[in-house]
């Protein structure tokens, strides 16, 4: 079974530009999850999808971050414009629902120069 | 609130020995579950065990187990016959149901197992 998929792997970008990061959880999977990891920190949440509707975006800065996941499946999450802050690896993850256990795919590093 | 706390930044092991990373965590809710990842330098987070409060064994998979000391708030993984391919990343995390359902990480520790 294909696990969570995430791409591009890598990223490079001067600040004040926009940047993609492209989601595909495993099969069959509701719950969707995007996290932010800082250097030598745990992963924090930003957006909990259940199917295709936001339950939890408390923690997205929707001043410049955006989310969708319009058919329910894979998801994209995007900073517009980025700052210097924002180089993390952006982690998606998925499970079956909200109460299962979470897997997690590669993630994507950000690096804002 | 619900908090992890991890407070071994760096843990190392000979090969094939035990070890014993700590985690602490603080709740309210009568019902949570309890996690164990592994994330190596590639990044991905890789899920090891899982424990809930309402289980009366502690949990087990392969050579990881979690002791799990509900009055003192403690979920310690234990790694027996340690492998080099064990270096990495770990990482305590907790999910309550009983109110949010979110996942809360602990900062992590880093363990190299030494030939």
């Amino acid at each position: 079974e294909a696990g969570v998929v995430q791409s591009p792997r890598y990223k490079i970008i001067e600040k004040k530009q926009p940047v993609a990061f492209w989601c595909n959880p495993i099969s069959g999977h509701n719950t969707l999850y995007w996290y932010l990891q800082n250097l030598g920190q745990g992963p924090e949440l930003l957006i909990r999808y259940e199917n295709e509707e936001a339950v939890d975006d408390s923690q997205l800065p929707k001043d410049r971050f955006s989310a969708e996941r319009l058919k329910g499946v894979d998801s994209t999450l995007k900073i517009q414009p980025a700052e210097l802050g924002d180089s993390a690896v952006y982690l998606c993850a998925s499970s079956l629902g909200f109460e299962e256990t979470q897997y997690f795919g590669p993630g994507t590093r950000l690096l804002v120069l | 609130a619900q908090k992890i706390t991890q407070t071994q930044p760096g843990m190392f092991v000979q090969e094939k020995e035990a070890v014993t990373l700590d985690c602490t965590y603080d709740t309210s809710d009568p019902s949570y579950g309890l996690f164990w990842y592994k994330q190596p330098s590639s990044g991905e987070m890789i899920f090891l065990i899982y424990q809930g409060s309402y289980d009366q064994q502690n949990a087990t998979e392969g050579r990881y187990s979690l002791n799990f000391q509900k009055a003192r708030k403690s979920a310690n993984l234990v790694i027996s016959a340690s492998q080099l391919g064990d270096s990495a990343m770990y990482f305590c995390a907790m999910i309550d149901f009983s109110g949010t359902y979110k996942y809360i990480f602990g900062t992590g520790t880093r363990l190299k197992v030494l030939a």
